[in-house]
């Protein structure tokens, strides 16, 4: 099974720069996903990673290090529109199954 | 990108009625399809994998008898929730992915309210 922690919730300045935590322990792993959440809608892929180390896109980073079960979501120049949930997922080895941590609210505000 | 749809986008239904929520990818084969249930403030929780011509998987406390799970062809599933009752009023999103990819591509969603 899965066991995945991030913070329940963050506030921010627009503008500023927020690090989402994620910490996890697994069974078996092959691949850690963040996706951002808004309100009533369905989760949209933001960043995949596999290999330990930094995957940059545009105004969003993600890292991951296998050995200590940990990754982070960065979101630079935040925008109001970055006032979502964003959640950890990690996918099984072999089934492509992914468990979901419980998701992290930003609030960015003015 | 990818395009998941599902209809209908918001349900609201008598206690005791069955449900059905329909998942469609657009313009891919989808050989797995996975369907989650998101409580008010909670994650996504997996409820089954479905793959195409074959019995879903469900995971652990998942009434199979009570949700069930059609994946007759490689662009549909379906989600039919059997003698609905107010507890089973969620967020049902189901998700795609095609042979060898990595990501899932996710529906809109469906609401259900069970009055």
């Amino acid at each position: 099974g899965q066991n995945i922690d991030q913070p329940t919730e963050m506030t921010a300045t627009e503008g500023a720069i927020v690090q989402i935590n994620c910490t996890y322990q697994t069974s078996g792993f092959n691949g850690l996903f963040w996706y951002q959440q808004h309100a009533g809608e369905a989760p949209t892929f933001l960043s995949y990673n596999v290999l330990d180390g930094l995957e940059e896109k545009g105004r969003f980073s993600s890292f991951l290090s296998r050995s200590k079960g940990y990754s982070y979501l960065l979101l630079k120049e935040l925008q109001m529109k970055d006032s979502a949930s964003y959640l950890c997922a990690v996918r099984d080895h072999g089934d492509y199954k992914l468990s979901f941590g419980a998701g992290t609210t930003v609030t960015v505000r003015a | 990108g990818a395009v998941v749809s599902q209809h209908p986008s918001r349900v609201i239904c008598k206690s005791g009625t069955s449900v059905k929520i329909e998942c469609r990818s657009l313009d891919f084969q989808a050989t797995t399809m996975f369907w989650y249930r998101q409580f008010p403030k909670q994650s996504l929780m997996l409820m089954a994998t479905s793959n195409e011509g074959s019995k879903a998987t469900y995971e652990q406390g998942v009434e199979k008898d009570k949700f069930l799970i059609n994946h007759a062809s490689l662009t549909l599933s379906t989600l039919t929730v059997t003698s609905a009752h107010p507890e089973d009023s969620s967020f049902y999103i189901c998700s795609a992915s095609s042979q060898n990819s990595y990501e899932q591509y996710f529906g809109p969603g469906t609401r259900l309210t069970v009055t």
